[in-house]
């Protein structure tokens, strides 16, 4: 059984760019959530992904955006990056959007200068 | 809004004793999730424990146990016979079966003194 997997682990990008994010699932699992983790703090919840439709939102605003494709991969796009974009981005596959357990990928760490 | 708060930022405890994580948490809901996850300095998030609130008997899993307490809001996490394996960030976390995000704690940091 192949775990959550992430592309790249590090990424260093200047304010205003751009950035793309890639996370692929755990066999099996057709449901992706992505969290962003400030240093010194819990992740916190971005959005979810269930069957290539986007299933709930955190407080981020629209420059953050997301798409899942048909085989249940992920990527998580970030626009006109700011300073305080800087953190590990986590994403987490599951079973359905119930409450089945999120099994967690080791995280992109971002930082931006 | 649900919140959840880890009052201990750092811990230590010795190895091969016990120690107790503290985790309070707030919710106007009667049905919710709660779980422990350790991120050790690898990164990556390992659910360590997970406790459904309409169970009354405390999860366990093997040195790993809750004190869940609904009334107080209340959810510590026990770690019995410490090793060094254990020594990681901690996060305590809230899922209401209504949504599909889980709300983090801060998290403690545990050492494990040799």
């Amino acid at each position: 059984e192949t775990g959550v997997t992430q592309s790249p682990t590090h990424l260093i990008k200047t304010r205003g760019q751009q950035v793309t994010l890639r996370c692929s699932s755990q066999s099996g699992h057709n449901t992706v959530s992505w969290y962003q983790q400030a240093l010194g703090q819990g992740p916190q919840f971005i959005f979810q992904y269930y069957r290539e439709e986007e299933n709930g939102r955190g407080n981020f605003p629209p420059r953050f955006s997301g798409l899942q494709f048909p085989n249940y991969s992920s990527e998580l796009n970030v626009n006109a990056l700011e300073l305080d974009d800087s953190a590990l981005y986590l994403c987490a596959s599951s079973w359905g959007t119930s409450v089945d357990t999120q099994y967690f990928g080791p995280g992109t760490r971002l930082t931006v200068l | 809004a649900q919140t959840v708060t880890q009052s201990q930022p750092e811990m230590s405890v010795q190895e091969a004793e016990t120690v107790t994580l503290s985790c309070t948490y707030d919710t106007s809901e009667s049905d919710y999730y709660l779980f422990w996850y350790k991120q050790p300095p690898s990164r990556q998030m390992i659910l360590v424990i997970r406790q459904e609130a309409y169970k009354q008997q405390n999860a366990t899993e093997n040195r790993f146990s809750v004190n869940f307490q609904k009334a107080a809001k209340s959810f510590s996490l026990k770690i019995s016979d410490s090793q060094l394996g254990d020594a990681a960030m901690y996060f305590c976390a809230y899922r209401s079966p209504r949504d599909d995000k889980i709300i983090f704690g801060k998290g403690t940091r545990l050492h494990i003194l040799p």
